[in-house]
C-alpha cells in the first residue's frame, strides 16, 4: 500500500528556510485522482493545513501562510517538498505529508487525507 | 474564512457507551466535511469524508451526520482502542482545508 515518509533537518535557525520533503512509495504521485499536501501540528496543539500541490504543479496554499510557503513536486523522484521562509519559533510542530484523495466523482467529489507520514518534528531556535 | 468549532473539548465517556461529538461550521459548507482520529503520537486517520462516508476499513460503529453547518460523529459503542482525540475538518469550493480545534475523547 502507499507509504508516505517525511526527510529534512529536525533544526531550523530563525529567520532561515525550514525544507522538508515526503517520499511517496506503493505509489505514484502523477495519479491523476490525488493531492499531496503538508499540514503541521505545534507541540500540544490541533494541526493546521499547510497547502497541497497536484502532480500538475498547481497549488493552493493556507491563506495565513502563503507568502512563506512553496510546495514543489520532483515525479522523476516521486517526492514532494516543503519550503517555508522566514520562520520563527512559531513555526516548530511536527509536520505531515498527506495525500489528499478525491471520491465521487462529477459535481459530488468529497476529499479526504487518507494516507498519511509518521511526521517529522522540526524545532525553531537558534 | 470558513471558522471550525468543535465541542465539547473533552468528553468523558466509559467503555461501551455512546459518544457524540459536535463540529459547526461558521457558514455552510454542504457535506464538505471530514472526520479524523488521533492518538498520541500517531498521525491521524481519517474517518469519514462526505459528511457521512466511512473511509476504508472504518469500523462501522463511527458514523457521521450532518450537512450546511452542523455535523455529528457518533461512536456507537466506545472500544478501549477509540479514545483519541477526533478533528473535523472542511474544504470550500476553493479546496481550502480548514481543521476544527478538536475533542478529546478520554475515559470516565
Amino acid at each position: 500500500q502507499v507509504q508516505l515518509q517525511e526527510s529534512g533537518p529536525g533544526l531550523v535557525k530563525p529567520s532561515e528556510t525550514l525544507s522538508l520533503t515526503c517520499t511517496v512509495s506503493g505509489g505514484s504521485v502523477s495519479s491523476g485522482n490525488y493531492y499531496w499536501s503538508w499540514i503541521r501540528q505545534p507541540p500540544g496543539k490541533g494541526l493546521e493545513w499547510i497547502g497541497y500541490i497536484y502532480y500538475s504543479g498547481s497549488t493552493n496554499y493556507n491563506p495565513s501562510l502563503k507568502s512563506r510557503v512553496t510546495i514543489s513536486v520532483d515525479t522523476s523522484k516521486n517526492q514532494f517538498s516543503l519550503k517555508l521562509s522566514s520562520v520563527t519559533a512559531a513555526d516548530t510542530a511536527v509536520y505531515f505529508c498527506a495525500r489528499v484523495t478525491r471520491y465521487g466523482s462529477g459535481s459530488s467529489n468529497y476529499y479526504g487525507m487518507d494516507v498519511w507520514g509518521q511526521g517529522t518534528t522540526v524545532t525553531v531556535s537558534s | 474564512e470558513i471558522v471550525m468549532t468543535q465541542s465539547p473539548a473533552t468528553l468523558s465517556v466509559s467503555p461501551g457507551e455512546r459518544a457524540t461529538l459536535s463540529c459547526r461550521a461558521s457558514q455552510s459548507i454542504s457535506s464538505n466535511l471530514a472526520w479524523y482520529q488521533q492518538k498520541p503520537g500517531q498521525a491521524p486517520r481519517l474517518l469519514i469524508y462526505g459528511a457521512s462516508t466511512r473511509a476504508t476499513g472504518i469500523p462501522a460503529r463511527f458514523s457521521g451526520s450532518g450537512s450546511g453547518t452542523e455535523f455529528t460523529l457518533t461512536i456507537s459503542s466506545l472500544q478501549s482502542e477509540d479514545f483519541a482525540v477526533y478533528y473535523c475538518q472542511q474544504y470550500n469550493n476553493w479546496l481550502l482545508f480548514t481543521f476544527g480545534p478538536g475533542t478529546k475523547v478520554d475515559i470516565k
